[in-house]
């Protein structure tokens, strides 16, 4: 088991549904990613969060909704998706940002209907 | 633009032999490189990180080494066993203030016994 929970597992939605994906961890750490990952390719940098405070969005639709409420706690808010939306979403935290190893959770996989 | 390139095609070994894969990165100058195991269905998992002024790390049966005038980063897994079958990715940290990791496609270790 990882350090780095994520719930749901799985998770199969409507376009027109509202769902949130939910990840915590516990080690301290002060930076928390959000990575989606599609069959046979490399993790995507969605989001990174520093202090809490959102420090980048890589030109991510405004229908993926990020939200840190505090340090142990990243949300990702999804609304009204399209089914090649359809991945693994991957949770991970460092210490902080930079030369920090990431730390993943074992994802939430997204179907879109 | 900035590009990592991870053999494409899966490598097979005999268990005890020594595994090596290769990482090439084009036009930027990481300030460090990390490499993750990554199991069918599961998050990435840290297993190494070197940096620029590094020129080889080890742990165990592992061993990066990173070669910042090739642009290369070869990973060594000695004694190789089947539990080592996995894909493994090779992430660079990219340019600019945050050094976030991004991800090569990664490349497929099958181990036989």
């Amino acid at each position: 088991d990882t350090e780095v929970t994520q719930t749901p597992k799985h998770l199969v939605m409507g376009m027109t549904n509202k769902k949130s994906l939910k990840c915590e961890q516990h080690m301290g750490h002060r930076a928390m990613y959000w990575y989606k990952q599609k069959a046979k390719k490399p993790p995507e940098l969605m989001f990174v969060y520093s202090y809490e405070k959102l420090s980048i969005n890589e030109s991510v639709p405004s229908r993926f909704s990020p939200e840190c409420p505090n340090s142990s706690l990243l949300n990702l808010h999804l609304h009204a998706l399209q089914p090649e939306d359809s991945a693994l979403y991957l949770c991970a935290s460092s210490l902080r940002t930079g030369d920090s190893p990431l730390h993943f959770g074992n994802g939430t996989r997204l179907t879109v209907t | 633009s900035q590009k990592i390139e991870q053999n494409s095609e899966a490598l097979n070994i005999q268990e005890g032999k020594t595994a090596t894969l290769t990482c090439n990165y084009t036009n930027y100058s990481p300030a460090y490189l990390q490499w993750y195991r990554q199991d069918p269905g599961r998050g990435p998992v840290f297993l190494l990180l070197i940096r620029e002024n590094e020129k080889e790390k080890r742990k165990e049966r592992l061993k990066v080494t990173f070669d910042t005038t090739l642009k290369q980063s070869l990973f060594h897994i000695t004694a190789s066993q089947p539990a080592d079958s996995a894909t493994y990715l090779c992430a660079p940290s990219t340019p600019g203030g945050s050094y976030i990791p991004t991800f090569g496609r990664g490349t497929s270790l099958i181990v036989h016994p």
